[in-house]
């Protein structure tokens, strides 16, 4: 069936660095691949998203890479910032594109 | 755009007792809502898809007996947890999909957290 794996699920980062989190999935066919940042309590944000005719998408800190061949795609965040902590999850939609399957999420964590 | 609102941002109730849970799409047509289901520290894991007119589609393992799922119109859908239990105390979450626009984008409502005691 389908599914969607991320890692890490920690992710520890001195400000200013970056930080890079990974997802495989299982589905040939998805070529939607958005990625959300939900704060504690709150509701999940979309943050950036990629189709699978691009390989690449930026904007401004962060970008979506995508390597079909390999069924993976990565968030890249650059110059990270306190506010940047959070939890982040990958997504993908399931065989036909009804459904949303999320990944296990990454807790980041950006120390001043 | 694209707003979703949800209603109660947070509840408690007692054992045995029903809550239900709006989720309205405030300014465009949801012929498709979903449900989560979020415990601390975890992913979101869709509990049923709602869909208006007709019955709910639930996931593998989640009681539709307990889980009472109403799309009653194209802009409000409603979560019902009966005979609530401690173990269903969780962040409850609704999605929309405006299905009239080519894209897999979903809005979440802001949550209900749901206490059982």
């Amino acid at each position: 069936g389908e599914n969607v794996e991320q890692h890490p699920s920690t992710l520890s980062v001195q400000e200013g660095d970056s930080a890079v989190i990974k997802c495989t999935y299982s589905d040939s066919a998805s070529n939607y691949f958005p990625w959300y940042k939900q704060e504690l309590g709150k509701r999940p944000q979309l943050i950036i998203d990629i189709r699978s005719n691009v390989g690449e998408k930026k904007d401004q800190r962060i970008a979506v890479t995508l390597n079909k061949t390999a069924k993976h795609f990565s968030l890249h965040i650059t110059e990270t910032q306190p506010e940047d902590s959070a939890v982040y999850f990958c997504a993908s939609p399931n065989t036909g594109g009804f459904k949303t399957i999320f990944g296990a999420g990454t807790r980041l964590f950006v120390k001043a | 755009g694209a707003v979703v609102s949800q209603h109660p941002s947070w509840v408690i109730c007692k054992s045995g007792t029903s809550v239900k849970i709006e989720c309205r799409s405030l300014d465009f047509q949801a012929t498709t809502m979903f449900w989560y289901r979020q415990f601390p520290k975890q992913s979101l894991m869709l509990m049923a898809t709602s869909n208006e007119g007709s019955k709910a589609t639930y996931e593998q393992g989640v009681e539709k007996d307990k889980f009472l799922i109403n799309h009653a119109s194209l802009t409000l859908s409603t979560l019902t947890v009966t005979s609530a239990h401690p173990e269903d105390s969780s962040f409850y979450i609704c999605s929309a999909r405006d299905m009239t626009r080519p894209t897999y984008e979903q809005y979440f409502g802001p949550g209900t957290r749901l206490t059982v005691t």
